[in-house]
Parts: C-alpha cells; structure tokens; sequence
C-alpha cells in the first residue's frame, strides 16, 4: 500500500519567515496531494492540493511543488503569521477513496 | 452548500451501549468516508462508500457498523466499544478522485 512520509514533525519558526514542509510516497499510481491544516479541536481544512500532471501551484503565500521522478512534494508557506500556527498533514491519493496522510507537522510561529 | 454536518459533536458512551454517529453533505458528491483521529495523530481511513456501496473496509473490527442509506447520508453504528476506541471520528465527502471536504467530527469518549 502507500506509505507517506513527512519531515519534519514540529517546525518553529519567526513571523515573518518561511516555512517548508516536505513528504515522500512510494506509490508511483498517486494522482493527487493535498495538504491540511488541523487547529487544534477543529476539521481538517483544505489548504492547496496539486495534482500529478502539475509540477507546482501557488496560492498567495502558500505554494506546493511536486517532484514524481523522486516521488515527493513539498509544501511552502512565506511571509509567516502567528495565524498559520496548526498542525499541517500531506495526503496521496491512489485512486477511489484510498488516501494516505503523513504523520502531520507542527507549526508554530512566534511573534 | 459546501458543508459536511455530522451529529453529535460529543458522545460519551459505555462499553455496552449502541449508539450511531451521523453524517450528511448536499454536495452531490458521491463518495463518502469515516476517518478516525486520535490526538496529535493523522486521520485514519476506516470506510469509504462509493455511489452508496461499501468499497473501501480498512480491516475496521465489527463492533463499528457503516451505513449509506442514501447518498447524501452516512452512519456509523457503534456496538460494544471498547476505551482505546475513544477518538475524533470524521465524515468527508468528496466528487471525484479529489477534494474532500470533511465534517466537523465527533468527539466519542468511551467509558
């Protein structure tokens, strides 16, 4: 089956700077990626998501990229704020329903 | 509409009582799903309903029952838990292969 991978599990960093995120997948038939944002006591929320045909995408300050050769993707957050403190989750997708989630990554941005 | 409801927001039950946990979209979206996230963890797949047939059984134990009784509802009947089964359990609903909106989940607490 797929077995996602994400590193690193918290991540601190100073308003204003930059965040990365990076997963990996081992099955090649994964189509799409999304990524989450989970506060705490709250739904998964969609933040961006890429599909396989597609190298990167951007969204204001939020930007994925996809390397399938490598088999990872990556998730970029600029110019920081106290609000996109949360846990965030990468996700493959093989096909009907059969999504895998990495084990998640703390952010925490301090003022 | 692009909202899952599920009710209840909080259940407590014990180990010998049945209870159901609910589940609806008005998406149109014809796949649905039932995830289980135990804290500071990654949601976990346990069910996934494709045009209101089971497709997907995550090797979930029987004492957790889903239900699609139309394609706009989903059900989790619960029977005989046991407190490891204590988490956040999650409805989402996606169209196709892609996007999937979750719900706000249910907080169940087995006592």
């Amino acid at each position: 089956g797929e077995n996602v991978e994400q590193h690193p599990s918290t991540l601190s960093v100073q308003e204003g700077d930059s965040a990365v995120i990076k997963c990996t997948y081992s099955d090649s038939a994964s189509n799409y990626f999304p990524w989450y944002k989970q506060e705490l006591g709250k739904r998964p929320q969609l933040i961006i998501d890429i599909r396989s045909n597609v190298g990167e995408k951007k969204d204001q300050r939020i930007a994925v990229t996809l390397n399938k050769t490598a088999k990872h993707f990556s998730l970029h957050i600029t110019e920081t704020q106290p609000e996109d403190s949360a846990v965030y989750f990468c996700a493959a997708n093989r096909g009907w329903g059969k999504f895998q989630f990495g084990a998640g990554t703390q952010v925490v941005v301090t003022p | 509409d692009t909202e899952v409801t599920q009710t209840p927001k909080h259940l407590v039950m014990g180990m010998t009582n049945k209870k159901s946990l609910k589940c609806e979209q008005h998406m149109g979206h014809r796949a649905m799903y039932w995830y289980k996230q135990k804290a500071k963890k990654p949601p976990e797949l346990m069910f996934v309903y494709s045009y209101e047939k089971l497709s997907i059984n995550e090797s979930v134990p029987s004492r957790f029952s889903p239900e699609c009784p139309n394609s706009s509802l989903l059900n989790l009947h619960l029977h005989a838990l046991q407190p490891e089964d204590s988490a956040l359990y999650l409805c989402a609903s996606s169209q196709d292969q892609g996007q999937q909106y979750f719900g706000p989940g249910t907080r169940l607490t087995v006592t």
